[in-house]
This record gives C-alpha cells, sequence and structure tokens, in this order.
C-alpha cells in the first residue's frame, strides 16, 4: 500500500510570491491534516479536510488556505509569502477525523525556502 | 492557557539502557495523547494513542502510560537500540481545532 506523497520535496520561493503543496493520502483514506515544522515552533497543526470540508482549523492567518478534492487528494496555498514561512509542511492522513483515535500517517513533507 | 511541555529536552544515553520521556499537558477537554518518533528529516510515525481510560499501551520497546488526574504522560523505551535516535513529539488533542503539540525531546543513543 503507497503511503503518502508529498510534492513538491522542495521549494524555493521569494517573499510576496504564493506556493501551492500538494498531498495524496493513503488510499482510502478520507482525511487529511496539514502541519507546519519550524526549529522554532516545532510542530503546528494548519487545518484538516474529511471528505472536501474543512473540519478544524489552528490558528493561522488566512494567508494559508486549503482544499481537496472527491479523491481525497489535498492541496495547501500560502499566499503572500514572508520570510517567517519558511518551514517543512507536513500533511497526514488517516480514515477519518483527527479528533477520532485513528492512525496518522504522515508524508515526508516539502521544505519551503522564501527568500 | 493549552500547552503540552516535554522533558527532557535532550537526552544522551549508552545503546542498550532504558530511558524515561516526559510529557505534561494542560490542554482541556482532553480527547486523546499521542507519541510520534521522528527521524531527522522524515515525517512523524505514530507510537501510540492514548484515550482518557487508558493507563498504559505499548507498542514493542516502547510503552507509554498516561494519568488523566496529574494530565502526565510518560513514554519509556527499553533497551535501546542505535535507531532509536530521533526526536519523540507528544500531541494532546482537546476536541475541534484544538491540536497541541510538544516541543519534542531529541534522543541520541550512542554505541
Amino acid at each position: 500500500k503507497a503511503g503518502v506523497t508529498q510534492t513538491p520535496r522542495y521549494l524555493i520561493k521569494t517573499r510576496g510570491q504564493q506556493v501551492t503543496l500538494s498531498c495524496s493520502p493513503i488510499s482510502g483514506h478520507r482525511s487529511v491534516s496539514w502541519y507546519q515544522q519550524t526549529p522554532g515552533q516545532g510542530l503546528q497543526f494548519l487545518f484538516e479536510y474529511f471528505s472536501e470540508t474543512q473540519r478544524n482549523k489552528g490558528n493561522f492567518p488566512g494567508r494559508f488556505s486549503g482544499r481537496q478534492f472527491s479523491n481525497s487528494r489535498s492541496e495547501m496555498n500560502v499566499s503572500t509569502l514572508e520570510l517567517g514561512d519558511s518551514a517543512l509542511y507536513l500533511c497526514a492522513s488517516s480514515l477519518a477525523e483527527i479528533t477520532g483515535t485513528y492512525e496518522q500517517y504522515f508524508g515526508p513533507g516539502t521544505r519551503l525556502t522564501v527568500t | 492557557k493549552n500547552q503540552v511541555e516535554q522533558s527532557p529536552q535532550s537526552l544522551i544515553i549508552l545503546e542498550g539502557k532504558n530511558c524515561t520521556l516526559q510529557c505534561n499537558y494542560t490542554v482541556s477537554p482532553f480527547s486523546n495523547l499521542r507519541w510520534y518518533k521522528q527521524d531527522t528529516g522524515r515525517g512523524p510515525v505514530s507510537l501510540t494513542i492514548m484515550t482518557f481510560s487508558e493507563n498504559t499501551k505499548s507498542n514493542g520497546r516502547y510503552t507509554a502510560t498516561l494519568d488523566a488526574d496529574t494530565k502526565q504522560s510518560s513514554l519509556h523505551i527499553t533497551a535501546s537500540q542505535l535507531s532509536d535516535s530521533a526526536s519523540y513529539i507528544c500531541v494532546v488533542h482537546g476536541g475541534y481545532n484544538k491540536l497541541i503539540f510538544g516541543a519534542g525531546t531529541r534522543l541520541a543513543v550512542h554505541p
């Protein structure tokens, strides 16, 4: 069974630009969550999508948005990039919503560098 | 304030030795607590998931405990191996929109 895949793996962008990251969950998983990981703040929860609907949301500005398609694949968009957005962005998939006790499986992440 | 604090921040042990990592939380309400292992440059891997009613859960050489009354959890690693070198992250789910991560404990196992 294929794991969670994320594309691209590495990305370099300039301040003010926007970026879209993609996440393909494990087949059959309907929940996709997104996380930001930085050396200073550690792992932080961005949002979760389940059956194409945002179900949970962390404390991030509106520049961070996402969506989920009918095949459960998800995209995350960051607009007007700032230097502080440089981070490893991880997605995780699960059979059901993260408020339950289903296992979450993480992808390898996308390393975003903003210059 | 909803917080998850882990200790120690970092730890060095010799191969074959045991160790215990701590996680204290103030998240309320409480849904579940998870321990993850994250190797450098890779995504976290789930070790255990514990709900309010569970006191102990094992996954091979990893054993997690939970005291919901004192809001403390621990992760015990038995007979450590070099491959246990990683960051261990405690995560508390407190219901909708409430997913709080600890800063992690960086474990180094030396031969």
